[in-house]
């Protein structure tokens, strides 16, 4: 059974602060997606990462995969209130996503 | 470029009704995957068809729930019989390919409520 865990569940912010969510296994995995979703909406593509290590940015928004493909983490950088939503992480390493409960970020102005 | 359709946004159905969910892949899309969000839960992977075929149904429930991908027009996943427990948001997710690399796209949900 695989264990997929975010953290912190909850986080509430004001504006212009910065944060780090996490996302931790204890499986390898080939690939690993970070997702944000709003209220009554589906869950939006964030970032896809593939490689250990590896580090993309999305202007505010750095993803790391460790480098052993076991956990991740997204930095938000001068948080603003759009940024508010839910945070999910899914790894993958066959055909399915696997979801974790996700961080609930509120960023107050 | 549209994205992943699904229909109808909102359903209710009383106990015991049967429940049609509907999905359209992107464009060029042939991979399908639905999801179930239960409230206050992350989503629960339920099933993945490609065209005319089921890979994966380990996450369907044994008894009710069936899906198919047929070769033209949307995805269906129906629900026979519906009990109170099956209110969730249903997610409809496509990709090009089904490799551990190919991105998922999320369609909006089709939220059910049974009374």
């Amino acid at each position: 059974t695989q264990l997929l865990e975010q953290s912190p569940q909850f986080l509430s912010i004001q504006e212009g602060e910065n944060l780090t969510v996490y996302c931790n296994s204890s499986s390898v995995f080939s690939s690993l997606q970070w997702y944000r979703q709003e209220p009554g909406e589906g869950p939006v593509l964030l970032v896809t990462v593939v490689t250990g290590g590896e580090v993309k940015k999305l202007k505010r928004l750095t993803f790391q995969f460790g480098d052993a493909r076991k956990d991740s983490s997204l930095h938000i950088t001068a948080a603003q209130p759009g940024d508010t939503g839910l945070y999910l992480c899914a790894p993958r390493n066959t055909d399915k996503l696997i979801f974790g409960t996700g961080t609930r970020l509120q960023v107050f102005p | 470029n549209a994205g992943v359709m699904q229909n109808p946004r909102h359903l209710v159905r009383r106990r015991g009704q049967e429940a049609r969910l509907r999905c359209s892949p992107m464009k060029g899309h042939s991979h399908v995957y639905w999801y179930r969000q239960l409230p206050e839960e992350g989503l629960k992977f339920m099933v993945y068809l490609q065209k005319e075929n089921i890979i994966d149904e380990s996450g369907m429930p044994k008894e009710r729930f069936s899906a198919e991908f047929p070769k033209e027009g949307p995805s269906i996943l129906r629900i026979q019989q519906v009990v109170r427990g099956d209110s969730a948001a249903y997610f409809c997710a496509s990709s090009p390919g089904g490799g551990a690399g190919d991105t998922q796209y999320f369609g909006p949900g089709t939220r059910l409520t049974v009374l």
